[in-house]
Formats: structure tokens, sequence, C-alpha cells
């Protein structure tokens, strides 16, 4: 088992709809959680980070963590052509020091 | 706030030549920086953690006395692909991480993308 899974995808979305992006990772002591969007070509750019149970939202970004069921979800509404790009989930496991885990990555595709 | 640059964006270089790539954080200290490689289609790979002062750490698989790695300063990382081969070419990108007090975040350079002939 991965230590941070992710669906490679595509997901795809109509705009104007809400994307919902899933993860799940396997160390029951992480603390921290992160996701990074990567257009093609491109580094990785932090979207959002989020360290309790619950939800973090941030404009039409709303990060969700749920340390029980060791997932973190990350929806984004009114969905846009340029929010087409591969979104990584990355996680700090317990004991891991300053490193993040990522996972592989859901490409998301939104479709005019 | 929060800015990684890396020099050069790109390269192009010839089978059995070195290259020095370059990572700074600009408006923060890094006391962390993690060098990633990343194949066409392909996810994020580790290559190695470097730390301020000491000796980088390398991951499983990556090649100490190839990939060189130094962390001179609390701002500035260096990878050097030492007689780089066509297989290297890829895309490599740096990122720091601001220390006890910065949080937990890990912020990207803008990456480098090596081509080897």
């Amino acid at each position: 088992q991965k230590e941070v899974e992710q669906n490679s995808g595509p997901l795809s979305v109509p705009e104007g709809a809400i994307a919902s992006l899933n993860c799940t990772y396997s160390d029951r002591g992480s603390q921290s959680f992160f996701w990074y969007r990567q257009y093609s070509g491109k580094s990785p750019e932090l979207i959002m980070s989020i360290y309790s149970n619950g939800d973090k939202e941030d404009g039409r970004f709303t990060a969700q963590l749920n340390k029980a069921s060791q997932y973190v979800s990350l929806l984004i509404r009114d969905s846009q052509p340029s929010d087409s790009a591969t979104y990584l989930c990355a996680v700090r496991l317990n004991n891991a020091g300053n490193m993040l885990t990522f996972g592989g990555g859901t490409r998301l595709m939104v479709k005019p | 706030g929060a800015v990684v640059s890396q020099h050069p964006s790109r390269v192009i270089c010839k089978s059995g030549t070195s290259v020095k790539i370059e990572c700074r954080s600009l408006d923060f200290q890094a006391t962390t920086m993690f060098w990633y490689r990343q194949f066409p289609k392909q996810s994020l790979m580790l290559m190695a953690t470097s730390n301020e002062g000491s000796k980088a750490t390398y991951e499983q698989g990556v090649e100490k006395d190839k990939f060189l790695i130094n962390h001179a300063s609390l701002t500035l990382s260096t990878l050097t692909v030492t007689s780089a081969h066509p297989e290297d070419s890829s895309f490599y990108i740096c990122s720091a991480h601001p220390g006890e007090g910065g949080g937990d975040e890990q912020f990207f350079g803008p990456g480098t993308r090596l081509t080897v002939l």
C-alpha cells in the first residue's frame, strides 16, 4: 500500500461544477496535509494546508480532513477551465522531519 | 512571500558534461531544501534532502556521487549533475522549508528542465 494515494484520473467536470479530489494516507500519526496544483510543464504551487479535522475554506477551494478515516479532500467550487491541472496531495508523515510524501496526483479537466 | 528561485530554467548540454543547478530562497531562510526529479507524465520523485551545513540525505537508488548537493547557506542549495547522460534528461525541481516557526509548508522553485544530448 502506498503511503499517500490518489486516483490518477482524469477527473472531468463541466465548467461551473464542483470538482472533488480525494486522497488517503496510511500513517495514522500524520499531522500536516497539503494540496498543490501543478500545471503541465510547471512546478507545483501550494494551494491549501490543513492541520485539524474539519473544513478549511479559501476562496473557491475547501480542504476537508478526516483523521479517523485517514483521508483528505479538496473541493473546487465553480470550476473553471483554468483549474485544469494535476492536483497533488502531500502529507507530512509522523517522524518524517520536514519531508513531505506526495501522492501520484489527480489530473483534473474542466470542460467549457 | 515564500519565493524560491531556480537557475537556470532550462539547460541543454552534451553527454559527459556536468551541470549545476541553483536553488535560492529569496525571502526566507531555508534550513532544509529538497531536490525532486520528474519525468514526463510521472509523479514527483524525491532525490535528496539537503540540510544547511551538513551532508545531504539521498533517497534509495539515487547515486550521491552523480548528483552532488551542496547547501552552503540558509538561502542556497546547489545540485550538480556530474557526467550527464541522456537518461538524466528530466525536470529538476527544488523546494524549500522555512524551518522551525515557519510552518510545515514546502515552497517549490520553478524547476530546471535538463536536456542531455
